[in-house]
């Protein structure tokens, strides 16, 4: 079946730009996690959304940076005035959230932002 | 969520057994182990998860002793092809925060 699918795969953007990100989760997910990855780094986790439950933000750097999942189902990753330090991959990631054990997260293939 | 520690780097020869050890020692009693696989380019994958004693498929197995504080992934007969980054993580399912930290990046050479 089909994995989880990012858009664009690529971005570049000038400094002071918005910039919106979009995932596509695997049907049937109800968990869905945004993560950033810069060069060398490991993941640093952003924003988890779970079924109808509000988001849980804890992660985001700032206020310039929202996010939105539309029908429990895509979801949108928004960076406003995007600043050089925002370079970096933006990795999706859903999984079926299970009550036994932990989840198994299904990663997307990122977006590669650049900040010029 | 247990915080997890692994080594920074690794290096390996192809057909040689890699062992990569993980501390977790305030692993939860409700805390699954998880490993995950990150190629360059590309976002991490699951390998093996467990909860305790040993664990084996296809591609890796886990072994997780008995007090749970550490588990180690051996990959046995490595290749080129598993020079990757390797995340530890340990953790319980519902609501938490993944914390996948630097991993381990294991360079297998010829």
């Amino acid at each position: 079946g089909a994995g989880v699918s990012q858009s664009p795969s690529n971005k570049v953007t000038e400094k002071g730009k918005d910039v919106e990100l979009r995932c596509d989760p695997i049907s049937g997910h109800t968990a869905l996690y945004w993560y950033r990855q810069s060069l060398g780094q490991g993941l640093e986790f952003l924003i988890y959304f779970q079924g109808n439950s509000a988001p849980d933000k804890s992660g985001l750097p700032s206020d310039r940076f929202s996010a939105e999942r539309t029908g429990g189902s895509v979801s949108t990753l928004t960076i406003q005035r995007t600043q050089q330090e925002d370079s970096a991959v933006y990795l999706c990631a859903s999984s079926l959230v299970r009550t036994v054990d932990t989840d198994t997260q299904y990663f997307g293939p990122g977006t590669r932002l650049t900040v010029l | 969520l247990a915080k997890t520690t692994q080594p920074i780097s690794m290096d390996s020869y192809e057909g040689q057994e890699v062992n990569i050890t993980c501390s977790h020692n305030n692993i939860a009693t409700n805390d699954y182990i998880t490993w995950y696989q990150q190629f360059p380019s590309q976002g991490p994958r699951f390998i093996i998860q467990g909860y305790k004693t040993k664990v084996t498929n296809e591609v890796a197995s886990l072994f997780i002793p008995a007090d749970r504080k550490s588990s180690t992934l051996s990959l046995p007969r490595v290749s080129l092809s598993d020079t990757a980054v390797y995340y530890c993580l340990a953790a319980s399912g519902g609501s938490y925060i993944p914390t996948f930290g630097r991993g381990t990046s294991l360079i297998v050479h010829p």
